[in-house]
């Protein structure tokens, strides 16, 4: 059983450019959250996605980040116009999908994708 | 709003020597608690997780926690650590009674292992 993917695995930009970071959930799992960790710090949610819907996107910057989670296919971490501070590395997380039980609460994380901004 | 805190920047200790790494948090319920482990270049692994029921915890590797309500504490404890268990580990929280299920993380701990 696969795990979370995450691609690509590095990625550098230049600034002005876009991201696109993709993220495949685990097999099963339709939740889908996304975390950035700046160095040396820990990790910080940004949002909350279940399949074409946000849920919770409290973490997000206002501007140039938008994410999306659509039927078919990964979910979208987009980041426009890209600056210096955006430089993380980006997990992915997902969980499984059916109730309110404890075990929907578990996140299982991909490798991240580690932005480089030149 | 939930914070996690863990007090110990970097950690260094002997092989097989005993590890305790803390972990406070605030949150005004009982919250679902996660420590996690992430050797460098990777993604994070669930160590263990305490929901409910009986306060010391089981996980993987040998690790174990303990959740203690009137310290709001969760600290990972292993017996004997291992050269392969130098990695940064990160408590995390989950408000569970609002429904919200983003997870609030600490700044992590890392741990050395000198031979």
């Amino acid at each position: 059983n696969a795990g979370v993917m995450q691609n690509p695995r590095h990625l550098v930009r230049r600034r002005g450019q876009e991201a696109r970071l993709r993220c495949s959930p685990m097999k099963g799992h339709s939740h889908v959250y996304w975390y950035r960790q700046l160095p040396e710090e820990g990790l910080k949610f940004m949002v909350y996605l279940q399949k074409e819907n946000i849920i919770d996107e409290s973490g997000m910057p206002k501007e140039r980040f938008s994410a999306e989670f659509p039927k078919e296919g990964p979910s979208i971490l987009r980041i426009q116009q890209v600056v210096r501070g955006d430089s993380a590395a980006y997990f992915c997380a997902s969980s499984p999908l059916e109730g309110q039980g404890e075990g929907t609460y578990e996140q299982y994380f991909g490798p991240g994708t580690r932005l480089t901004v030149t | 709003a939930q914070s996690v805190t863990q007090p110990d920047i970097h950690i260094t200790v002997s092989e097989g020597a005993s590890l305790e790494l803390r972990c406070n948090y605030s949150y005004g319920a009982t919250p679902y608690l996660f420590w996690y482990v992430q050797s460098p270049g990777q993604g994070l692994q669930l160590l263990l997780k305490y929901f409910s029921g009986d306060t010391l915890v089981q996980g993987i590797k040998g690790f174990e926690a303990e959740f203690k309500r009137s310290q709001s504490s969760f600290n990972l404890r292993k017996p004997s650590v291992h050269w392969s268990d130098a990695a940064e580990y990160f408590c995390a929280v989950g408000a569970v009674p609002t429904g919200r299920r983003a997870l609030t993380f600490g700044s992590g701990t890392r741990l050395q292992v000198q031979p």
